[in-house]
């Protein structure tokens, strides 16, 4: 199966810029996505297609994908930021289809 | 507006079955995929499986083989994942949700369903 590696961990300062890496095979083959999970809630989309936000996500949100890692930044931290935030893939040739990454959990200072 | 909406909180003895349901609105129910995740109490996400809501077609991921089946009524508007022969280890969330397209990131999700297996 394909495997997604995530840093556990990613704390930043309010205002400073948090990356969170997402390692995979020759990840930048494929699209990825990005959902910010906040406890007790259901994940919401961020980033998708690499680099795409939904309607209503935050230009401080962004994404970018090349060779075996792809990135989420986040921009000028608010301390509503702080959640968990995991990568997904699609893989035909995996099982299961459809990956996600092991999750990072960002704390704001 | 898009909304998927659950069924409630489930508690199920080892051995036994549940059936999740997820009632999708404000959009075309047949023209979009659903996905089924779940998330055990502290871990990550874990993908199980698609529905194609139009034709009834699924694709389990292979741990669930065998144990996992999804199904839609049209008339309803509703997609079920049922999971039998149920362990401790299947005590989880479980989410449906919806992608953006075919094979496309998941923007829509429901609020998920608590499913505790106890003795």
């Amino acid at each position: 199966s394909y495997v997604l590696t995530q840093p556990p961990s990613v704390s930043v300062a309010p205002g400073q810029t948090a990356r969170i890496t997402c390692g995979g095979n020759n990840i930048g083959s494929k699209s990825v996505h990005w959902y910010q999970q906040k406890p007790g809630q259901a994940p919401v989309l961020v980033v998708y297609d690499d680099s795409d936000r939904p309607s209503g996500i935050p230009e401080r949100f962004s994404g970018s994908n090349s060779g075996n890692t792809a990135t989420l930044t986040i921009s000028r931290v608010e301390a509503g930021d702080e959640a968990d935030y995991y990568c997904q893939v699609w893989d035909s040739s995996s099982d299961p289809y459809y990956v996600f990454g092991t999750g990072t959990k960002v704390t704001v200072l | 507006q898009v909304q998927l909406v659950q069924s409630g909180a489930e508690v199920k003895k080892p051995g036994a079955s549940v059936k999740v349901s997820c009632k999708a609105s404000g959009y075309t129910f047949t023209s979009y995929y659903m996905h089924w995740v779940r998330q055990a109490p502290g871990q990550g996400l874990e993908w199980m499986g698609i529905i194609n809501p139009s034709g009834g077609s699924t694709s389990y991921a292979q741990k669930f083989q065998g144990r996992v089946t999804m199904t839609r009524d049209t008339s309803t508007s509703t997609v079920y994942m049922e999971l039998s022969s149920l362990r401790s280890e299947d005590t989880a969330v479980y989410y449906c949700a919806r992608p953006t397209h075919d094979y496309g990131a998941f923007d829509i999700w429901g609020q998920g369903t608590m499913v505790t297996v106890s003795s």
